[in-house]
């Protein structure tokens, strides 16, 4: 069956590290991957969008890399600051799976001072 | 910068009661989703939306849940006869071109349903 792993435990680094998440997926072969943030109550907001043909993408201090091969994502984001502090969704957009998003469960991440 | 924007915030409604969520995507997308997300769980595709027809519509999506896009500006979603287990927070998300071109969608901060 087709799914997509993030890992359900809350992630807590200190400030000023680096903060890294996974998401694995199998029985797809995603066109590309999103990753959102979600703030408690509030929709989810876009971050970042990488595609198959891309192994890593960046934006300030996000990185996004894009395994193929090995089925995963990961997202990191450097120099983490308590403001990063949310879940992150990692979702994917299938080859011929339509005109939708499949999301993850979402890695809820905390920075502490 | 431009946002959708959806009301009510929050929804009660006794079971069997129809409900309908409104939203209002950004001016120049034309493409237009319901996702939904039951409390501690993850956000699942609900419908798409293009050009005043439905697109794509998962297996949740059964015959009590309807879309309409009743005028240049709003898209809603109505829920016929409310059940117990339609309880979640209902988001809106809008897009400028179809997602599968590679387009991040852009969520409301959605509606949160709850029904008695």
């Amino acid at each position: 069956s087709q799914k997509i792993e993030q890992n359900s435990e809350a992630l807590n680094i200190q400030e000023g590290k680096t903060a890294t998440l996974t998401c694995n997926y199998t029985n797809y072969s995603p066109a590309y991957l999103q990753w959102y943030r979600q703030d408690p109550g509030r929709g989810p907001v876009f971050l970042l969008l990488i595609r198959e043909n891309e192994k890593e993408k960046r934006k300030e201090r996000l990185k996004v890399t894009f395994d193929t091969t090995l089925k995963q994502s990961l997202f990191h984001i450097t120099a983490s600051q308590p403001a990063d502090s949310a879940t992150y969704l990692c979702a994917l957009c299938p080859t011929g799976g339509g005109n939708k998003l499949t999301f993850g469960t979402g890695t809820q991440l905390k920075v502490e001072l | 910068e431009p946002e959708v924007t959806q009301t009510p915030s929050h929804q009660v409604t006794q079971m069997g009661q129809e409900v309908i969520l409104r939203c209002v995507p950004i001016s120049n997308h034309l493409y237009f989703y319901w996702y939904r997300q039951i409390l501690g769980q993850k956000v699942e595709f609900l419908v798409s939306f293009y050009n005043n027809e439905i697109s794509e519509k998962s297996e949740i999506f059964d015959d009590q849940f309807s879309v309409e896009r009743p005028d240049g500006s709003n898209f809603t979603l109505k829920i016929r006869s409310t059940k117990l287990e339609d309880s979640a927070m209902y988001f809106c998300a809008s897009s400028e071109e179809d997602i599968r071109q590679g387009q991040p969608q852009h969520f409301g901060d959605g509606t949160r349903l709850s029904i008695l």
